[in-house]
């Protein structure tokens, strides 16, 4: 298995425009949760879900943050408009519902909004 | 709100010794315990786990111990080599079972080190 896949792996946009990261989970996980991580905050709870289905969003900053998961093998998280305070590492990971061994984390994406 | 954190930000090693990384969690009701490494550039990668009801758990050149009574959790590290550099989380969960459906909470992390 590939592991969890992110793309991209770099991204650069302008304050104001709208960024979308995706991410492929490992077959068979029917858990996919998005973390954010700061220097400040280390990684942070943004939402999870499962069998596709958000469970929840309480950890999405604002309005601007959107995720969804058409379907068991792909997801994504988008933000729009993106700002500034927005520029953090963010990593998509998935689980089994059995829950042992964690969370297998993809590489993540860097975000940068300038 | 109940919370996992890290005693200190950066421990420093010589190559060869152990190193100890320490973690405190405040929810009793948290029932299993990971530590992920993490290498700059990349994801947090899982390295062992332990349960509840177990106090010491091994595995290759790691332990994990399990101290319910203080909720105190550490990592050893036994002849410690370059290639351990890396930030260590420590995380908890409430409920395995369900895929974490409580979640993982984490740690800020510790940044491990290691003097040639």
């Amino acid at each position: 298995d590939a592991g969890v896949i992110q793309s991209p792996r770099h991204e650069v946009t302008e304050m104001g425009q709208e960024v979308t990261l995706r991410c492929k989970p490992i077959s068979g996980h029917d858990y996919l949760f998005w973390y954010r991580q700061t220097m400040m905050r280390g990684l942070e709870l943004l939402i999870y879900f499962n069998n596709n289905v958000p469970i929840d969003d309480s950890g999405m900053p604002e309005d601007r943050f959107s995720a969804k998961m058409p379907n068991a093998s792909f997801s994504t998280l988008k933000i729009q408009p993106s700002e500034p305070r927005d520029s953090a590492v963010y990593f998509c990971a998935s689980s089994l519902s059995s829950g042992f061994y964690g969370y297998t984390f993809g590489s993540g994406t860097r975000l940068t909004v300038v | 709100g109940e919370s996992v954190g890290l005693h200190l930000p950066t421990l420093s090693v010589q190559e060869g010794d152990n190193s100890i990384i320490n973690c405190a969690y405040s929810n009793s009701a948290s029932d299993y315990f990971i530590w992920y490494k993490q290498e700059s550039g990349k994801g947090p990668q899982f390295i062992i786990d332990i349960r509840s009801n177990m106090d010491k758990r091994q595995g290759q050149r790691v332990t994990v111990l399990l101290n319910k009574t203080v909720k105190h959790l550490s990592l050893q590290i036994a002849a410690t080599q370059p290639g351990d550099s890396a930030v260590y989380f420590c995380a908890e969960n409430l409920t395995p079972s369900g895929g974490g459906a409580d979640g993982l909470t984490f740690g800020k992390g510790t940044h491990l080190i290691i003097q040639p």
